[in-house]
């Protein structure tokens, strides 16, 4: 089946530091999500990207669609504290055969302040 | 301004008892979702509902039951609860094809021992 691989699995930074992450796949998708799950809570949406070389901010952070429609980077900007929690990429082909949100294992983000 | 609500949020069951996972979304969603979230293993599905009265098998669906009560509400059912379903437990709706993302409820952490 289709899958999302998402990497690094964990981060440990310093507070100020930038941060980058991807997710990669063998399948071609025409949307990719950003989520963030902080301790205790559901995972929360943070961007939404839908065209093949969209990039796209939210504050501190940035995404970007991949060319190729199969990969998907979240960069984050000066790191701070609450920035800690675990950031899931998902992708969906919207408008095809039934299909659900996939999701990446995620990657853990913790802030040293 | 609930959003996707799930009771209970915490529960303790012997193994082979039953239960009933709660949830409910107020935001007029037709597809619903239950998912489980374990270490590592970021977040599999378990069953969806892309629109009321339907329900089809995800990833993991061994060990549970479905049941989309109406638009508004779709629960989750360990008939005989093993410890390997010790795990967190996610609602999530979106809109018809989960264009916009799904949105998702806090959690139920269940714990079979």
């Amino acid at each position: 089946g289709q899958q999302l691989n998402q990497s690094p699995q964990s981060m440990f930074i310093q507070e100020g530091e930038d941060v980058s992450m991807n997710c990669t796949s063998s399948s071609i998708f025409n949307t990719w999500l950003w989520y963030k799950q902080d301790p205790g809570e559901g995972p929360v949406l943070l961007i939404a990207l839908y065209k093949a070389g969209e990039l796209t901010s939210n504050g501190r952070l940035t995404a970007q669609f991949g060319i190729t429609r199969k990969d998907s980077f979240l960069n984050i900007s000066a790191s701070i504290p609450s920035d800690v929690g675990i950031y899931f990429c998902a992708a969906l082909n919207y408008g095809g055969s039934q299909g659900n949100l996939i999701f990446g294992k995620g990657t853990k983000l913790s802030v040293k302040p | 301004n609930a959003g996707v609500t799930q009771t209970p949020k915490f529960q303790v069951l012997k193994t082979g008892q039953s239960m009933t996972l709660q949830c409910a979304q107020d935001m007029n969603h037709n597809s619903m979702y239950w998912y489980r979230q374990d270490p590592g293993m970021g977040l599999r599905l378990i069953y969806y509902s892309a629109s009321e009265g339907t329900t089809d098998k995800g990833e993991v669906p061994n060990g549970y039951n479905v049941s989309r009560l109406n638009k508004r509400e779709f629960s989750l059912r360990l008939e005989s609860a093993a410890p390997s379903q010790t795990s967190v437990y996610f609602c999530a709706s979106s809109g018809t094809g989960g264009l916009y993302g799904y949105t998702f409820g806090s959690g139920t952490r269940l714990t079979v021992v």
